[in-house]
């Protein structure tokens, strides 16, 4: 059971907007900045964004990030196809790395 | 193009002990810090450990015990070692490379995975 939790499924249509949501605690999401990551069947996860809300250089604006208490999620606008994979957050926790169990988006 | 590339054993029996190595091509390899995560198969990910470029390492507490991450600065490569391996050890394991800075660039780079799995 991991310790930040995230809905183990999400879908969306073609340029729709989905969300995957992250819930953690006080001693990770609540004081440290959250992470998100994609990763499509095997392959490395990449990241996605980093302190909450800032992409890295090369992802798109499609993809967003936010964090309120102890709670994260990431948005995903104009959802495309190639956008079906696992996505995952990650914060810290104390002296360690904790990660969401992932959610697989399908693209209907 | 920062590229990281690791090897070690894929295969191995129970109470051995896991050995990969990560060595990282191009970018500056000081400013960062390193770490290994693993999935198991049709899992998610769960972080092992880390190391900084003094040598400080934390260790996620369930692996504590087992596990040994170090630094060859020489040769720009980062280990892992875990031993008394059983089968729930069985996954991929990435070794990746972060920022410093709360806020910074995390995992921003991955290796290409090994895949080790435990077997009698």
């Amino acid at each position: 059971q991991s310790v930040l939790t995230q809905p183990p499924s999400a879908s969306g249509t073609p340029g729709q907007r989905v969300t995957i949501s992250c819930s953690g605690s006080s001693s990770n999401i609540g004081i440290n900045p959250v992470n998100w990551f994609r990763q499509f069947p095997g392959t490395a996860p990449k990241l996605l964004i980093h302190g909450n809300n800032q992409r890295p250089s090369g992802v798109p604006d499609r993809f967003s990030g936010s964090k309120s208490g102890t709670s994260a999620s990431l948005a995903i606008s104009g959802l495309q196809s190639e956008d079906e994979a696992d996505y995952y957050c990650a914060a810290w926790d104390d002296r360690f790395w904790v990660f969401g169990g992932g959610t697989k988006l399908t693209v209907l | 193009q920062v590229q990281l590339q690791q090897w070690g054993a894929g295969l191995l029996k129970p109470s051995e002990t896991l050995s990969l190595t990560c060595a990282v091509y191009g970018g500056s390899y000081s400013a960062y810090y390193w770490s290994w995560v693993r999935q198991a198969p049709g899992k998610g990910l769960e972080w092992i450990g880390e190391i900084n470029l003094s040598g400080g390492t934390n260790y996620f507490p369930s692996l504590k015990s087992r596990v040994t991450i170090s630094l060859d600065t020489s040769k720009n490569q980062c280990s892992l070692r875990l031993s008394s391996v059983t089968a729930a050890d069985t996954a991929v394991y990435y070794c990746t490379r972060s920022k410093f800075g709360l806020s910074s660039e995390k995992f921003e780079y991955w290796s290409q995975g090994t895949l080790v799995t435990v077997s009698s």
